[in-house]
């Protein structure tokens, strides 16, 4: 299985632009979120989904942008890249049935200069 | 409001020394989980254990064992016999209220280990 699959591994944007990571998983798990790791700060919740058509705001939303028409994925739009927005960006996904863990994916480390 | 306190930032050992690395939460439900997570310098995170409120049993997975005492909102982690391969940050975590599942979580600020050869 390949499980949680976020695409692209390292980005770098100018600030202002746009872009969106991308999320999918293969495990037909209902919930899916979003975190920004940064330094010294653990893990913080942008946004979060318990299945498709419904979305909503964690700890830090700010800036970005969630939709999920899909079970399978879940993409995190930053509508105008900050400098603040440098972090390295986690998906995740869980199941519904309340006995497991969360499966992250690899990672996304987004440079905004 | 939830919160996980991890006030060691960073560990370091010698070779076959344990290791206890702690993890201290704050929420208002009587309903929760807490998990532990790995992360080794390759970056991915990885699941080590899930416990539910309720149960206060200590539990061990060969080198690694955990201590959740609810009375004092304690959920530590120790680390026997430690190797090189487990320097790492490591996250504890706290669910959202009444949910296993991990949708929502509350991490720590992580606690970096370094074991020395």
């Amino acid at each position: 299985n390949a499980g949680v699959t976020q695409t692209p591994k390292f980005q770098v944007l100018k600030t202002g632009q746009s872009m969106t990571l991308q999320c999918a998983q293969d495990m037909n798990h209902e919930y899916m979120s979003w975190y920004r790791q940064d330094p010294g700060m653990g893990l913080r919740l942008i946004h979060y989904s318990v299945g498709a058509g419904i979305t909503d705001q964690g700890e830090v939303p700010n800036g970005y942008n969630v939709s999920r028409s899909t079970t399978e994925d879940f993409p995190l739009r930053l509508l105008s890249a900050a400098p603040s927005q440098t972090s390295v960006y986690f998906c995740a996904s869980s199941s519904s049935t309340g006995n497991t863990e969360a499966f992250f994916g690899q990672g996304t480390r987004l440079t905004v200069v | 409001a939830q919160k996980v306190t991890q006030a060691q930032t960073e560990i370091s050992v010698v070779e076959k020394e344990d290791v206890t690395l702690d993890c201290v939460y704050e929420t208002r439900d009587t309903t929760y989980y807490l998990f532990w997570y790995k992360q080794p310098p390759s970056g991915e995170l990885v699941f080590l254990i899930r416990r539910n409120s309720f149960d206060e049993q200590n539990e061990i997975s060969g080198r690694y064992s955990w201590n959740f005492q609810k009375s004092t909102s304690s959920f530590n982690f120790t680390i026997t016999a430690s190797q090189v391969v487990d320097s790492a940050v490591y996250f504890c975590a706290l669910s959202e209220p009444f949910s296993g599942s991990a949708r929502q979580l509350t991490f720590g600020s992580g606690t970096q280990l370094t074991v020395l050869p």
